[in-house]
């Protein structure tokens, strides 16, 4: 299964674009890239997938490289409410209920 | 809408003990994965469940079974409780059939299992 890469933790401010990396150089040509964060207290949740080409939604934007061997999730104004666990996450088997989470990245959002 | 749902919240068991947790997933939704969150070993996939049938399974002992329901609820069992069974156990949700490779999954809140 493909390995994903993200720094431990991260740190923004409030109200500026924060961009979250991850490295997948392992990716398959047909393996979608998810994306889910985990505030505090609570189960995971998710924010964005993709495939190969850039993708948005009310939450946050995915710019994929072209090679598609990273990719990083960007979230457009981080608001306090924004602090979490950043999880990026290639799926098991081909299959997105069968997620692999790592260690993902802590986001700090400072006021 | 309700999300999906989790009982009980918080148990606490002792060592040789079961337990059984409950998931009741979104309405329509017929899928129910089950994940294991420690602070050691983070989030792990435990199984999946679709249409009343186990699709895949993670790597855990047999002592963690699980079962689906008519009605998609999903219970998942853990029997001889040890120590290091203590953890947040989530349940999620998705509406795509299995195979699909983008599916959304819905996480319920969890059951936190202290075992003493």
């Amino acid at each position: 299964d493909a390995k994903t890469t993200q720094p431990n933790s991260m740190e923004s401010n409030e109200e500026e674009p924060v961009h979250l990396p991850c490295n997948h150089s392992t990716i398959s040509g047909t393996d979608y890239i998810h994306w889910y964060r985990q505030l505090p207290s609570q189960g995971p949740e998710y924010v964005i997938h993709g495939l190969t080409s850039n993708v948005n939604n009310r939450m946050a934007s995915l710019a994929i490289a072209e090679d598609r061997k990273s990719s990083t999730l960007i979230l457009h104004r981080a608001t306090l409410r924004d602090a979490a666990v950043y999880y990026c996450i290639l799926p098991m088997s081909g299959s997105a209920r069968q997620l692999t989470f790592g260690s993902g990245t802590q986001l700090t959002v400072l006021p | 809408k309700a999300g999906v749902t989790q009982t009980p919240r918080y148990l606490i068991k002792t060592r040789g003990q079961q337990v059984t947790l409950s998931c009741s997933p979104i309405s329509g939704h017929r899928s129910v994965s089950w994940y294991q969150q420690t602070p050691g070993q983070g989030l792990q996939f435990l199984f999946e469940y679709f249409s009343e049938t186990q699709r895949n399974k993670g790597n855990f002992p047999g002592r963690f079974s699980g079962r689906q329901f008519s009605n998609s609820r999903s219970e998942m069992n853990v029997s001889t409780l040890e120590l290091g069974d203590s953890a947040l156990y989530l349940c999620a949700s998705s509406l795509v059939p299995q195979g699909d490779t983008t599916g959304e999954l819905f996480f319920g809140e969890g059951s936190r299992l202290t075992v003493l």
